[in-house]
């Protein structure tokens, strides 16, 4: 099974400022034959399911505010929230799909310093 | 608008069965992959199982081999999960969402308490 490694667990920021988190898998999630990483990015509210932020490691869902975005490749990956917003308090989850059983990072929480 | 919607959920004693169920809508379900995702109470996301548009594969993660069973009507625009032999471990929020790769939509969930 690939192991999905975030970090941190937790941060705390101020509104405004940027927010990164690191996801590391345990093995390549690059597909060679199409030169695609098969890595996704999630963010969960309180009370909530979770919403696709970012899938094939960069690429944005739509109607997902461009302070969103992913970067990376191979076994280690980004999410940056260029400017912290309220709404933006959650967990987020990196995610793979090269193999199965699929598997995500244990979350990060993000909250307002 | 793409709908999701789970039911079937309670509490079951250990050892128990219970049938989950997801009534899908404003997609063409007979078109997707579906998938099984469970979340314990404060916990994170664990992927369960997931199933191929017309059932010919299905995929399981280990812990739930041999005790849960994916299935799906396409004619009814329905998933399903059977559990079976039920574990406090198993108590979680289960979720049904689209897609063989990235889960692009996701239901509000239905859960399942484990407990005697």
């Amino acid at each position: 099974d690939i192991v999905m490694t975030q970090s941190p667990d937790s941060l705390a920021v101020s509104l405004g400022e940027r927010v990164t988190i690191n996801c590391k898998s345990s093995h390549s999630v690059l597909y060679s034959s199409n030169n695609k990483n098969y890595l996704a990015w999630y963010q969960q509210k309180p009370g909530q399911p979770p919403k696709l932020l970012i899938y094939w490691a960069s690429t944005r869902e739509s109607g997902v505010p461009d302070r969103f975005s992913g970067s990376g490749s191979g076994t280690d990956f980004i999410l940056t929230i260029s400017s912290l917003q309220a709404e933006d308090v959650a967990v987020y989850y990196c995610h793979q799909y090269y193999s199965t059983p699929r598997t995500f990072g244990q979350g990060t929480k993000v909250e307002i310093k | 608008e793409v709908q999701l919607v789970e039911s079937g959920g309670g509490l079951v004693q250990p050892g128990g069965s219970l049938r989950l169920s997801c009534a899908a809508s404003g997609f063409t379900f007979s078109n997707s992959w579906m998938n099984w995702v469970r979340q314990a109470p404060g916990k994170g996301l664990e992927w369960v199982a997931n199933i191929k548009e017309d059932g010919s594969e299905i995929y399981y993660v280990d812990s739930v081999k041999g005790r849960f069973t994916i299935s799906r009507d396409n004619a009814r625009n329905s998933l399903y999960l059977q559990l079976n032999s039920l574990r406090a471990e198993d108590t979680a929020l289960y979720y049904c969402a689209t897609n063989v790769y990235h889960f692009d939509y996701w239901g509000q969930g239905t859960l399942v308490t484990v407990s005697s």
